[in-house]
């Protein structure tokens, strides 16, 4: 999807282990979202930012942190990681916030 | 547990005819509402939106209603083709000032030849 990308596409990690996941957008978008998709299931929203340095929780923000330092990064960390935060993970932007949101790729995370 | 989302429900429909996909939404406040789809693999890619001083938009192929006496929204499809299959979610908008989308489990759409 062009003007948002994710990295890693795919990762396993081991229990108790860290990692960031990266989203940069290129469309200097204002708001911009993490979401998460267990099989089979709509998206729940884990945390969101309304701008560079302004972040929120959503509905599913534990075991989560983000950070907003620019207007194209939003990075994703997973401090301690659980077998529970198995999913796929989305982040999205949008101009306003009566615009539609507009995804990346995703993140495939296994914690084994 | 939510098991009960493992299972979607599946739309089947022939090449040609038209697609009706349903959705009920849960926010009588709720002002915005959009139809994504979901291929597997990729993200959710939009197709339509509609807020809810209307109770029709349409664009190419598809077209939205909006029901807010009853809180249901449709997606119709008009000759759907082979390349339509995939999931849709319907996703809505609360009232005020942060765009937190709340989306639905998703409907998948087999299109048959």
């Amino acid at each position: 999807n062009a003007g948002v990308t994710q990295t890693p596409k795919f990762r396993i990690l081991k229990i108790g282990q860290s990692m960031t996941l990266q989203c940069t957008q290129d469309m200097n978008h204002n708001y911009m979202y993490w979401y998460r998709q267990d099989p089979g299931m709509g998206l729940k929203l884990i945390y969101y930012s309304v701008g560079a340095g302004i972040t929120d929780k959503g509905e599913v923000p534990n075991g989560y942190n983000v950070s907003r330092s620019t207007t194209e990064d939003f990075p994703l960390r997973l401090e301690l990681a659980a077998p529970s935060q198995t999913s796929v993970y989305f982040c999205a932007i949008s101009d306003y916030s009566n615009q539609p949101q507009h995804f990346g790729d995703g993140t495939r995370l296994s914690i084994l | 547990g939510e098991s009960v989302g493992l299972h979607l429900p599946t739309l089947s429909v022939q090449e040609g005819d038209n697609s009706i996909i349903n959705c009920a939404y849960s926010n009588s406040a709720s002002d915005y509402f959009i139809w994504y789809k979901q291929e597997s693999g990729k993200g959710p890619q939009f197709i339509i939106d509609i807020r809810s001083n209307m109770d029709k938009r349409q664009g190419q192929r598809v077209t939205v209603l909006l029901n807010k006496t009853v809180k249901h929204l449709s997606l119709q499809i008009a000759a759907t083709q082979p390349g339509d299959s995939a999931v849709y979610f319907c996703a809505e908008k609360g009232t005020g000032t942060a765009s937190k989308l709340t989306f639905g489990t998703g409907t998948r759409l087999q299109v048959t030849l």
